[in-house]
């Protein structure tokens, strides 16, 4: 049982390069999100996506995309990397209902992520 | 949105009991009380969450005040590897998706 699965696990990047951070879930799960936290901080959500075919942006959107390619899966892009992106990445499922029932979330391992 | 206050860190012995406070005065009525606890290097694991009512589960248990102004985490005997950063996170309503809002939490030092 493998949960959340996060790839790459550490990245280096230059300023201006691209990249894609891969998260995928075997929890059947509706709901997949994307957060930074940076040292010493709380998360700050990214993205999130409610569901299959669908994202919206949670606090800090710029610089940053997301494709949910399928249910299990939630990639996140850098189009041009810049030196305030250095942070690590977690993503993030939950099986979220809108019945008033809340469930938790399970979460990756992270992608330690620095650019130079 | 909810917003929550707890202390920067706490300190407790290893075996005894340890209890982590959090404020959360502007809470809504629908918002769910969750704590997350996060170890050195690891994403964060979901310890526990709430309404109204007490909550218990393996890993700790949830007194959530009467007024839901407060809520405290109780970690029944604390080991070494349950040194951590504990976060108290009320969740926005159903029409903002369960969105979990991020304080800097609790860091949790066990003394042996």
């Amino acid at each position: 049982n493998a949960g959340v699965t996060q790839t790459p696990k550490f990245q280096v990047l230059k300023t201006g390069q691209s990249m894609t951070l891969q998260c995928a879930q075997d929890m059947n799960h509706n709901s997949m999100y994307w957060y930074r936290q940076d040292p010493g901080m709380g998360l700050r959500l990214i993205y999130y996506s409610a569901s299959e075919g669908t994202t919206d942006k949670g606090e800090v959107p710029n610089g940053y995309n997301v494709s949910r390619l399928n249910k299990r899966e939630f990639s996140l892009r850098l189009e041009s990397a810049a030196p305030s992106q250095t942070s690590v990445y977690f993503c993030a499922s939950s099986e979220a209902t809108y019945q008033g029932s809340n469930y938790g979330y399970t979460f990756g391992s992270g992608t330690r992520l620095t650019v130079v | 949105d909810a917003k929550t206050t707890q202390p920067n860190s706490m300190e407790s012995n290893e075996e005894e009991p340890v209890h982590l406070p959090c404020n959360h005065s502007t809470i809504s009525g629908t918002d769910y009380i969750h704590w997350y606890r996060q170890l050195p290097s690891q994403g964060p694991e979901y310890v526990i969450h709430g309404l109204t009512s007490n909550v218990n589960n393996r890993m700790a248990s949830l007194a959530i005040a009467e007024d839901r102004k407060s809520s405290t985490l109780i970690l029944h005997r604390a080991t070494l590897r349950d040194a951590a950063v504990y976060y108290c996170i009320p969740t926005l309503g159903e029409d903002s998706n369960y969105q979990l809002i991020w304080g800097a939490g609790t860091k949790l030092i066990i003394k042996p």
